[in-house]
């Protein structure tokens, strides 16, 4: 069975940094690009960025990009988002997700429980 | 950037109710185009891919269509457990970007 399983989060001040981390299993972790996307308070989902297999390509929303840098250890089936110069504005559930696993490769298949930050 | 514009933003219906939710995309997507379902403090949940399949294990009341720049998600009889929000995803080019989301409620 996929699973995905974030953990990190927490309560920062603005200005502060976090690290969030992403450990998969239940599949060949090197093989797929990852992804994190997050949902503001009663707002609606918001991609965040992407990592390719081999972390050859990287993406990330511009409201992120310059503070967030997203990462992978494929020799520890784990995903990564290092986040700086928070803002209030981040405070948000982010959700790890795999990209085309069990379906196509255009989707987000499998999706973790979402791990929740706070800056204030 | 691809915007989609999704309506409506809410949605009244009743069990058994045929309801459509459409998700416009400001340039051509190749297809491009997934479909979620999320309920309330949960992950959201892939329902469709590639505009018109259906994800393993999802019912077949649900289905999803394609004409050009717009795209339809259908659920052919509403079930007490399909009341959730929706969102659409483009894939076609980065940034990716979601609809604003479809909220389904009890009538």
């Amino acid at each position: 069975e996929v699973q995905v399983v974030e953990s990190g989060g927490g309560l920062v001040k603005p200005g502060g940094s976090l690290r969030l981390s992403c450990v998969a299993s239940g599949f060949s972790f090197s093989s797929y690009t990852m992804n994190w996307v997050r949902q503001a308070p009663g707002k609606g989902l918001e991609w965040v960025s992407s990592i390719s297999r081999s972390s050859d390509f990287i993406y990330y929303a511009d409201s992120v990009r310059g503070r967030f840098t997203i990462s992978r250890d494929n020799a520890k089936n784990s995903l990564y988002l290092q986040m700086s110069s928070l803002r209030a504005e981040d405070t948000a559930v982010y959700y790890c997700a795999t990209k085309g696993v069990t379906a196509a490769p255009n989707c987000f298949d499998s999706w973790g429980q979402g791990t929740l930050v706070t800056v204030s | 950037d691809i915007q989609l514009t999704q309506s409506p933003s809410f949605l009244s219906a009743s069990v058994g109710d045929r309801v459509t939710i459409t998700c416009r995309a400001s340039q051509g997507l190749s297809n491009y185009l997934a479909w979620y379902q999320q309920k309330p403090g949960k992950a959201p949940n892939l329902l469709i891919y590639a505009a018109s399949t259906l994800q393993s294990g999802v019912p077949s009341r649900f289905s999803g269509s394609e004409s050009g720049t717009e795209f339809t998600l259908t659920i052919s009889s509403l079930q007490p457990e399909d009341f959730a929000t929706y969102y659409c995803q483009q894939l076609n080019s980065y940034p990716l970007t979601f609809g604003g989301g479809t909220k389904v409620e009890i009538k």
